[in-house]
């Protein structure tokens, strides 16, 4: 069974940057697995936020930017705003199957 | 705009089945896979499953194999989930997302599911 870890929390202060990444059980994070990510703010459903490792959504707002970084996938927000305080999902394809990482909670202090 | 719109609150027995809709606006699934989630209470994410566009071809998550069934019906541009023998670890909220390519874009609202005796 395949394992997808992510940072279970990150704090970060407006303005600020910060780098989630996402790693697989199976090894190296490659452009093959797909990744997503996905934000979900309390009580909402999820949002899709990053497709194919790196590409947005027309409603992903700049700050944004996915990548693959030492093995993982990554998803980087650059100009922290308080409304990014949420969870954070990263999805990898693995054949026919999908796994989730367990989220990472993101806190604006 | 595209619009999932899922079927609504689900109070279900243990031992119960369970049969949610997730339906599209316009004709926003026709070239597109449909993936169920599901939410337990305070947790992450979980995938349960996905159905092709044409209807024939599904794969399920190898924990949920033998209780869950997705089905569409491409007329009315809607995705059934079915499952079986209900456990009180099933109460979740249950998300359809669509895909295509690899790409997730839109996603139902949920649909909350408990199950209790």
């Amino acid at each position: 069974q395949t394992v997808v870890t992510q940072e279970p929390s990150l704090t970060v202060s407006p303005g600020g940057t910060v780098t989630l990444t996402c790693a697989a059980s199976t090894g190296a994070v490659t452009n093959d697995y797909s990744p997503n990510w996905f934000q979900q703010k309390p009580g909402q459903a999820p949002t899709s936020l990053i497709y194919s490792t790196s590409y947005k959504h027309s409603w992903t707002p700049a700050r944004f930017s996915g990548s693959l970084l030492g093995g993982k996938a990554a998803l980087t927000l650059s100009g922290v705003q308080p409304e990014d305080e949420a969870e954070y999902y990263c999805l990898l394809h693995y054949a026919d199957t999908r796994v989730f990482g367990g989220g990472t909670k993101l806190t604006v202090l | 705009q595209v619009q999932l719109v899922q079927s609504g609150a689900e109070v279900k027995t243990p031992g119960a089945s369970l049969k949610i809709s997730c339906k599209a606006s316009e004709s926003a699934f026709t070239s597109h896979f449909v993936h169920w989630v599901r939410q337990a209470p305070g947790q992450g994410l979980e995938w349960v499953g996905r159905i092709n566009p044409g209807g024939d071809h599904t794969f399920y998550a190898q924990r949920f194999q033998g209780r869950v069934t997705l089905t569409r019906d491409t007329s009315t541009s809607t995705v059934y989930m079915d499952l079986s023998s209900l456990r009180s670890d099933d109460t979740a909220v249950y998300y359809c997302i669509r895909e295509v390519s690899s790409i997730f874009d839109y996603w139902g609202q949920g649909t909350l599911v408990t199950v209790s005796s």
